[in-house]
């Protein structure tokens, strides 16, 4: 069946750097833009970014341009979320989002994967 | 950007009842590109409307989404048990970001 898992979460200091991967399966991971999405404890959804199918565009919410950078290797199924220069206020659970259809733009996120939460602490 | 605001921010209700949940857009939506998450504690969201009145796969009919331009509800015609949750609205489609509304949560009475 269509998955998404996502890893790479953890407690890290303010400043420092981590590295989220989502791994996709049962669909065709080429054909699809892909988004992450996350939510702080307690707080709503928050769209972070996407790339498109062959990872020539890439949107990012404003709060995080500059220290985010996405990625994926269609080859391997995966995508990448580098995260730089983390703030506390980058505390989240982590989703990696698959779109309904695959149409750059008509983002209805129809596969979430389980999340991962990072925690930026001192 | 668009701004969805959800109202109410809490709503209880007794199983049965029935549920009406608002999501206002500071201007209006085009082509009614909205939808409509479910959300239960330690669970990913789950896609129930979109295009604003299109029922996802293995949703109940139960879940009906209605409006346009602005204005935009999802009704629960009788509230199930398991429908106590987290509802979120979402635009899309006029830029490749998204917005998501701040949530209304369905609880019980």
């Amino acid at each position: 069946q269509m998955q998404l898992v996502e890893s790479g979460g953890g407690v890290v200091q303010p400043g420092r750097s981590l590295r989220l991967s989502c791994a996709a399966s049962g669909f065709s991971f080429s054909s699809y833009g892909m988004h992450w999405v996350r939510q702080a404890p307690g707080k709503g959804l928050e769209w972070v970014a996407v790339i498109s199918y062959d990872g020539s565009d890439k949107y990012f919410v404003d709060s995080v341009k500059g220290r985010f950078t996405i990625s994926r290797d269609n080859s391997k199924h995966m995508m990448y979320l580098q995260m730089n220069s983390l703030r506390v206020e980058d505390t989240a659970v982590y989703y990696c989002v698959r779109p309904l259809i695959a149409v750059f733009g008509y983002d209805v996120f129809d596969i979430w994967g389980q999340g991962t939460m990072v925690t930026v602490s001192s | 950007e668009i701004v969805l605001t959800q109202s109410p921010g809490t709503l209880s209700l007794s199983p049965g009842e029935r549920a009406t949940l608002s999501c206002w857009a500071s201007q209006s939506v085009s082509s009614n590109y909205l939808a409509w998450y479910q959300q239960k504690p330690g669970q990913a969201p789950r896609l129930l409307i979109y295009d604003a009145s299109t029922r996802a796969t293995d949703i109940p009919d139960r879940f009906s989404g209605s409006g346009s331009g602005t204005d935009f509800t999802l009704t629960i015609s009788r509230l199930e048990p398991e429908d106590f949750a987290v509802y979120y609205c979402q635009v899309y489609g006029s830029s490749p970001r998204s917005t998501f509304g701040g949530g209304t949560k369905v609880e019980i009475k």
